[in-house]
């Protein structure tokens, strides 16, 4: 079965740092490329960013609001993406999603399924 | 940015009745656009992607139709699970892939 597992997420002060991990079972992050989004409280859902699969040597695209801020990379086993969160503002706060692409060797750029349970991140002093 | 709008934003209905969800593109995104569904504490749930494809396990009371900019969402005899948020994605013009603002069904 395939399924995506977030973790890491907590409370943490403005500017900090933050690294959430998203654990994949029954397919690995090399064949298929990997999404965060979020959603603040009571809002709708925000694409975060993604990294794309072995296909596209891995590379990443990344939302305006996040773009130079957040990275997202997988360890070497390909079955755990991370989003490493530095500079983290109040506006951050939320619950965040990791998500694939279904499609294998996809570009990230389609619909998206399984998604994970989420991981609330709250920025806060 | 492909900005997506849904209407209502809330949508009230009887168990039973049938459900009727707008959703519409700044710029004609061909069929590209999914739907999801998500109920309170969870993750969204994919129901249809390439506008009209309904994903395998979705019921057949679920339907999409339209392409370019105009998009809806049937559901035809409301069950009591099937109330939730609804939104729809378009995945034509990206990055970022963008999301509409959902429709509340209560």
């Amino acid at each position: 079965e395939v399924q995506l597992v977030e973790s890491g997420g907590g409370l943490v002060q403005p500017g900090r740092a933050l690294r959430l991990s998203c654990t994949a079972s029954g397919f690995n992050f090399d064949d298929y490329a990997v999404s965060w989004f979020r959603q603040a409280p009571g809002k709708g859902l925000e694409w975060v960013g993604c990294i794309r699969s072995k296909a596209y040597r891995g590379s990443t695209d990344y939302a305006a609001s996040v773009e130079g801020r957040f990275s997202i990379s997988t360890d070497e086993s390909k079955t755990v993406a991370y989003l490493q969160m530095e500079s983290l503002k109040i506006e951050d706060t939320a619950v965040y999603y990791c998500t694939r692409d279904p499609i294998m060797w996809g570009n990230g750029g389609s619909w998206f399924d399984p998604w994970g349970q989420g991981t609330l991140v709250a920025v806060s002093s | 940015e492909v900005v997506m709008t849904q209407s209502p934003a809330t949508l009230s209905v009887s168990p039973g009745e049938r459900a009727t969800l707008s959703c519409r593109a700044s710029q004609n995104v061909n069929t590209n656009l999914a739907w999801y569904q998500q109920k309170p504490g969870q993750g969204p749930r994919l129901l249809i992607h390439s506008a009209s494809t309904r994903v395998t396990g979705i019921p057949a009371r679920f339907s999409g139709s339209g392409s370019g900019t105009e998009f809806t969402l049937t559901i035809i005899s409301l069950q009591s699970e099937d109330f939730a948020v609804y939104y729809c994605q378009q995945y034509n013009t990206w990055p970022p892939i963008t999301f509409g603002g959902g429709t509340k069904v209560e």
